[in-house]
């Protein structure tokens, strides 16, 4: 079965670092980009960047480009969304999603999403 | 970046009806354009890509048509499983891709 597994709900206070993962399975990881999509509580969906781990060829939303940062390790399969210093406006629901290399595609698996939480 | 602007924002429907989901972009985004259903908890989940082209396992009852700006989601006969909210994307220019603000499909 094809599928994006995340990991799970996070609670953090503000200026703290965050780490969330994405680890998909059951399709060949480099054959397809891997995007992030935030969504704030009771809100619409957000495209924040996306990464190809074949090359880690990484691309940014101007509006989240320098507040997160996008990785991936092909070798265990997962891309990674990361904050150096989370602000409570952070709080949101983020979701991966996979994307064709070719032919452009859209984002046809998407990942259970990560709750995460910023409260002091 | 391209702006994706949806109508109405929400659409009252009978089940059994037929439900039309409008969806223009600023500029053209050729046929680069997906809808995707959203329902309460869930991950949102692609229905139609290249404009219109289902997904696969999705019913028949959902087509998608349109290109360049102005794109058209139809659900031919509503089912109780539909009520949701839809959500538009164009990936022609990116980054970043853009989605709509979404419509929420709500039972009349």
């Amino acid at each position: 079965e094809v599928q994006l597994v995340q990991s799970g709900a996070e609670v953090k206070k503000p200026g703290e670092s965050l780490k969330i993962s994405c680890k998909g399975s059951g399709y060949s990881f480099t054959g397809y980009w891997i995007g992030w999509v935030r969504q704030m509580p009771g809100k619409g969906l957000e495209w924040m960047g996306i990464i190809y781990p074949g090359d880690s060829d990484t691309r940014y939303s101007p509006s989240f480009q320098g507040q997160v940062t996008i990785s991936a390790d092909k070798s265990i399969s997962t891309a990674y969304l990361q904050w150096s210093s989370l602000k409570a406006s952070d709080t949101a629901m983020y979701y991966c999603a996979r994307r064709p290399v070719v032919p452009l595609g859209a984002f046809d698996i998407w990942g259970q999403g990560t709750m995460v939480t910023v409260s002091s | 970046e391209i702006v994706m602007t949806q109508s109405p924002a929400t659409l009252s429907v009978s089940p059994g009806e037929r439900a039309t989901l409008s969806c223009r972009a600023s500029q053209s985004v050729s046929s680069n354009l997906a809808w995707y259903q959203q329902k309460p908890g869930q991950a949102p989940r692609l229905l139609i890509s290249g404009a219109s082209t289902r997904a696969t396992g999705i019913p028949a009852r959902f087509s998608g048509s349109g290109s360049g700006t102005e794109f058209t989601l139809t659900i031919s006969s509503l089912q109780s499983e539909d009520f949701a909210v839809y959500y538009c994307q164009q990936y022609n220019n990116w980054p970043p891709d853009s989605f709509g603000q979404g419509t929420k499909l709500e039972i009349k």
